[in-house]
């Protein structure tokens, strides 16, 4: 089945660590996104990627940082910079970069602070 | 003034319930409307779509679009238990290329 993969589902952080977030899709899309969920926040865009080695940031990229060497993998990693990393991170992806594309999620990562 | 508005519930009803759930939005320029569902410590999954004004039915669900009003609506027909999630609005602009902007999601209980 075809889909996206986050990993892991829970991630601890000790004070001072970066830690990487795993996002990959068998989807076949070229546009994939990191947004950030927290309680009575609703979703917020991290960092997105329209193609392959390109990336842009979104509202709340501040103590983030992204790749985007394969089609079909998207890292996203919470550095030290990030004061407030625990939440639940969304990754997403749409087949192309146009305005009319749902997005498609993974079932998330939960990050907490050691 | 945010730019999506939703109320965050919780909305308790009892099952077989008329369920009506509702976004407003500020910018005239979104075009592109959609409704998730969210379960506990799952990704959003992708309910309804419709593009500009109108209806659109899928099953027991039905999606309104009213760009004068700058709002949308979500109905949900006999509402089962598993009925219960979050439910997010989303809307994107028919530029060349625009992001989602997603309301907070109103939280829905169905009792049996």
């Amino acid at each position: 089945d075809g889909g996206i993969t986050q990993s892991p589902k829970y991630l601890f952080r000790k004070e001072g660590q970066n830690v990487t977030l795993s996002c990959e899709q068998n989807l076949n899309h070229d546009a994939m996104y990191w947004y950030r969920q927290d309680p009575g926040q609703g979703l917020r865009l991290i960092y997105y990627s329209q193609i392959v080695n390109d990336f842009q940031k979104g509202d709340i990229a501040e103590g983030y940082s992204v790749s985007r060497e394969k089609k079909e993998s998207f890292p996203l990693t919470v550095t030290s910079a990030q004061k407030n990393p625990t939440a639940f991170y969304l990754c997403a992806s749409t087949m192309d970069s146009g305005p009319n594309q749902p997005q498609h999620f993974g079932d998330g990562t939960r990050l907490s602070i050691l | 003034q945010k730019e999506v508005e939703q109320d965050p519930g919780p909305l308790s009803v009892p099952e077989g319930a008329i369920v009506s759930l509702n976004c407003t939005y500020s910018n005239s320029a979104f075009q592109y409307f959609m409704w998730y569902r969210q379960y506990s410590r799952k990704g959003p999954e992708l309910l309804m779509y419709t593009y500009s004004s109108g209806n659109k039915e899928d099953g027991r669900f039905t999606a309104q679009v009213d760009k004068s009003s700058k709002y949308i609506s979500l109905f949900i027909r006999d509402s089962q238990p598993s009925d219960s999630a979050t439910y997010l609005c989303a809307m994107s602009e028919n530029s060349g290329y625009s992001t989602l902007t997603f309301g907070k999601g109103t939280m829905l209980l169905v009792s049996p």
